[in-house]
């Protein structure tokens, strides 16, 4: 199974900070990267696709980034509606492997 | 918009084995994948499998041996059997659409349902 590594696991950052989560795959992906946000009580969400393609109607302040085994999430300027945890996702082989979450909170 | 909402018992007894149907809404079902993910309290997403409108599957090996899927698309629902349960399948199962292109991707979820196994 492809290992998916995140970090760090939980961060504070003030509102309009940018702030930038990380997932390492145990090896290569190329770009078959996804990323999702779950609020607390709700279904995860996707985000963010193939590494870098924005899905449908997720706000531009959202950006995805890397190739390979190394990949960024990055929020721009944090909103106080993106306090949630971030899972990264990789399609490459079967079976299909998650990150172990980023939690962020508003400081 | 797809929907998709699970149902099923909330508590199963050790053991036991535990059933879950999710039911398609808003779209087709024939030429999809249809998954289940689950989440212990707390923690993080583990894949379960996965079901194509065929019937063709792909379970988790950590999973494989007590996992069984099925999918009737003419109800437009498709189910997870996990059998011989211990308290460590209590999580909330969530059933998800995956859309598959070049890549895989979970394009759309259910609510979850939390099952508990308990005596």
């Amino acid at each position: 199974d492809i290992q998916m590594t995140q970090s760090p696991s939980s961060l504070s950052a003030s509102v309009g900070d940018r702030v930038t989560i990380t997932c390492q795959a145990s090896q290569d992906i190329t770009t078959f990267l996804n990323w999702y946000q779950q609020k607390p009580g709700k279904a995860p969400k996707l985000l963010i696709y193939d590494a870098s393609d924005l899905e449908t109607g997720v706000p531009s302040r959202f950006s995805g980034s890397g190739s390979g085994t190394d990949f960024s999430l990055t929020i721009s300027s944090l909103q106080p509606e993106d306090i949630a945890t971030y899972y990264c996702q990789q399609s490459d082989n079967l079976p299909l492997t998650f990150g172990g979450g980023t939690k962020v909170d508003i400081k | 918009q797809v929907q998709l909402h699970e149902s099923g018992p909330r508590q199963v007894k050790p053991s036991e084995t535990l059933s879950l149907t999710c039911t398609v809404s808003g779209g087709s079902m024939s030429s999809y994948y249809w998954s289940w993910i689950r989440q212990p309290a707390g923690k993080g997403l583990e894949w379960i499998g996965r079901i194509y409108g065929s019937g063709s599957t792909y379970y988790n090996p950590s999973l494989k041996s007590r996992v069984t899927m099925s999918i009737d698309t003419s109800k437009n629902q498709f189910s997870l059997n996990v059998s011989s349960v211990t308290a460590a399948d209590t999580a909330i199962y969530y059933c998800a659409r995956l859309y598959s292109s070049s890549w895989f991707i979970f394009d759309s979820w259910g609510r979850g349902t939390l099952v508990t196994v308990s005596s």
